[in-house]
């Protein structure tokens, strides 16, 4: 079974562009969270998407924001871009979880490594 | 406000020894538990999970171990292998917080020497 895939791995922006990356999950998984890595902040959670819908949401401005497609795909937008925003960015699949029902593991992608000058 | 927490940044283990790395969790809505290993510059890979409902998982060479009353897990690697240098995160969830939400604590860099 194929691994969730991440595009681009390497992109360099410019201070207040904006940039799209993209998560394909592994097959069968409806659920998709997004992760920032920094050395300052570590693993941080950004948002995670079930059904087309955000259905948790972490600690980061309205300049981070997400979506996902019917076929589980998903995709982060980050606009405005800041020097701070320089990070890996790891997008992780998983069956959903549900309350009172069996919990699953997350998987990771390779990730994309952004760096904003 | 560091809800899990890795307070040994680094561990060295000879090969065929136990490594024993450590976690601490604040939260006691955190009901699941994960540890994953990471090199650089690769996502996350899953080793290990255990549910609040147990104290202790096995899974070949690693072992979870949860103590929920002193809000405390470990990861045991028997023997330890060159191969299991890496970065290793303890990660937690609740229910709460909504299901695939994870808190990662700050890491701890294994090395394993020959």
């Amino acid at each position: 079974k194929a691994g969730v895939t991440q595009t681009p791995r390497y992109l360099i922006k410019t201070r207040g562009q904006q940039v799209t990356l993209s998560c394909s999950p592994i097959s069968g998984h409806r659920s998709v969270s997004w992760y920032q890595q920094t050395p300052g902040q570590g693993l941080q959670f950004l948002f995670e998407y079930f059904s087309e819908t955000q259905r948790n949401k972490g600690n980061f401005p309205g300049r981070f924001s997400g979506r996902q497609f019917s076929n589980s795909r998903s995709e982060m937008n980050v606009s405005t871009l800041e020097l701070g925003d320089s990070a890996l960015y790891l997008c992780a699949s998983s069956l959903p979880t549900f309350p009172g029902l069996t919990r699953y593991e997350q998987y990771f992608g390779p990730g994309t490594r952004l760096t904003v000058t | 406000d560091q809800q899990v927490k890795q307070n040994s940044p680094s561990l060295s283990v000879q090969e065929g020894r136990i490594s024993i790395l450590n976690c601490d969790y604040t939260n006691s809505m955190f009901d699941y538990f994960l540890w994953y290993k990471k090199y650089p510059a690769e996502g996350p890979t899953f080793l290990i999970s255990i549910s609040s409902i147990k104290d202790k998982n096995e899974d070949g060479r690693f072992t979870v171990f949860l103590n929920k009353s002193a809000k405390h897990l470990s990861l045991h690697i028997v023997p330890s292998q060159p191969g299991d240098s890496a970065v290793y995160f303890c990660a937690a969830s609740g229910l709460t917080g909504g299901g695939n939400k994870l808190t990662f604590g700050t890491g701890t860099q294994l090395k394993v020497e020959l």
